[in-house]
This record gives C-alpha cells, structure tokens and sequence, in this order.
C-alpha cells in the first residue's frame, strides 16, 4: 500500500459549487498533515495544516478521520483561481521528512 | 517571507554530462530537500540533509549525490546524467521542528 493515496481527478466544477476530494494514509501514528496547493508549473505551496480532528480556513475545511486514515479537503463556493493540484502530505515518523500524495486536479469553470 | 531560489529554471543537457543544480534559502533554515516530481508519480525525495555536511538518502538516491558547505546552500549533482533523469527537480527547506516545507521554483531538466 502507499504510503499515501489521493484520487487523481480530476474534479471539474463550476463556479461557485463545492468540491471535495480525500487522501488516505498507510501511517496509523501520523499526527499531523497538511494540504499543498500547486499550479500548473509552479511550486508547491501550504495551503493547510491539520494537527486535530480538521481545520478551517475561510472556503477551505480539512477533516480528519484517524479510525479510517484519510483526510478530506473541502473548497465551498470555488473560485476560477481555486484551479489546481492539491498535494496530500503525511509527515513520515521518527524525521523530518515528508510523504506526498500525486495530487488531485481541481479545475473550476465559469 | 521565506525565499528559496534554484539556479536555472530550464536546463538541457546530453546523456553523460555531469549536471549540477543549486539551492539557495535565505531563511536560516536547517533541513533542506531534493525532489524530482513525475506526472502521476508526485514527488519524492532524492536526499534530505539536516545539517552542514550532514546528508541522508531518500526513497530514490540512485544516480545522484548531494553537497551541502554552507547551511544556506544544497547542490544536487547528476554525475552522468541519463534520460530517465528528465524530470522536475524541486528543492525545499524547512525549520528543524516543524514539518512544513518550503519550495524553491523548481528546475525542469532534460536530457537528450
């Protein structure tokens, strides 16, 4: 199994709809995660951390679920510049390095 | 605002040249990161050094080697360069205690 797993998309929405997508993870001990956002041809870039049971941040909302391991990341009311690769990202145990999902695609259409 | 730049943004070279790829960051941060990014692969890591002079293999070191002087500075070096190595090379820094990972631009590189 992966270490981590993302749908690859992609996800094509209209503006203004929600969006919402999972990763799950093979590491039961991870206790943190975070979601990259990366565009076309550019580099990756935090968009969120999660340390507990989920975050939220404006349109954005991550939630955990550590009994099933995988996170989800919502988008409310999608942008045309919400366009995108969302990167998964588990820390690895015991260093600081970092596993990452392919990404999910997201394209928003007006 | 943390800043990592990397030396070239294209970069074309001929199977067996030895290529070298720069890394800087500005933010005093001790971890530094190498990665190649493969469509449907998604990153993954070359070698991690968390110090000066100190280096750890990745999941995929093969081919590769690193150097790290100075604590702002992280080279990756292709000693004979092959065609399966076109890739994206990201480089990426973060701050020992936390996990979040900063990226420099990347630099995408073929090899004919």
């Amino acid at each position: 199994r992966k270490e981590v797993e993302q749908d690859p998309g992609p996800f094509n929405v209209p503006e203004g709809a929600t969006v919402a997508f999972n990763c799950t993870y093979s590491n039961s001990a991870s206790q943190s995660f975070f979601w990259y956002r990366q565009d076309c041809r550019k580099e990756p870039k935090l968009l969120m951390s999660v340390y507990s049971s989920g975050n939220e941040d404006g349109r954005f909302t991550a939630q955990l679920n550590r009994a099933s391991q995988y996170i989800s990341l919502l988008i409310r009311d999608s942008k045309l510049s919400d366009s995108a690769t969302y990167l998964c990202v588990v820390p690895r145990s015991n260093d600081y390095k970092l596993s990452f999902g392919a990404g999910t695609t997201v394209t928003v259409r007006a | 605002d943390v800043k990592v730049t990397q030396s070239s943004r294209y970069l074309v070279k001929r199977t067996g040249e030895k290529v070298f790829l720069e890394c800087v960051q500005d933010m005093d941060h001790e971890n530094m990161f190498w990665y190649r990014q493969d469509p449907g692969l998604g990153l993954r890591l070359i070698y991690f050094s968390y110090d000066v002079k100190m280096k750890e293999k990745g999941d995929i070191p093969e081919g590769y080697s690193v150097s790290r002087e100075k604590k702002e500075r992280f080279s990756l070096i292709l000693e004979s360069a092959s065609t399966n190595q076109t890739s994206m090379y990201l480089c990426a820094s973060s701050s020992s205690g936390t996990r979040e990972e900063y990226f420099g631009p990347g630099t995408r590189l073929t090899v004919l």
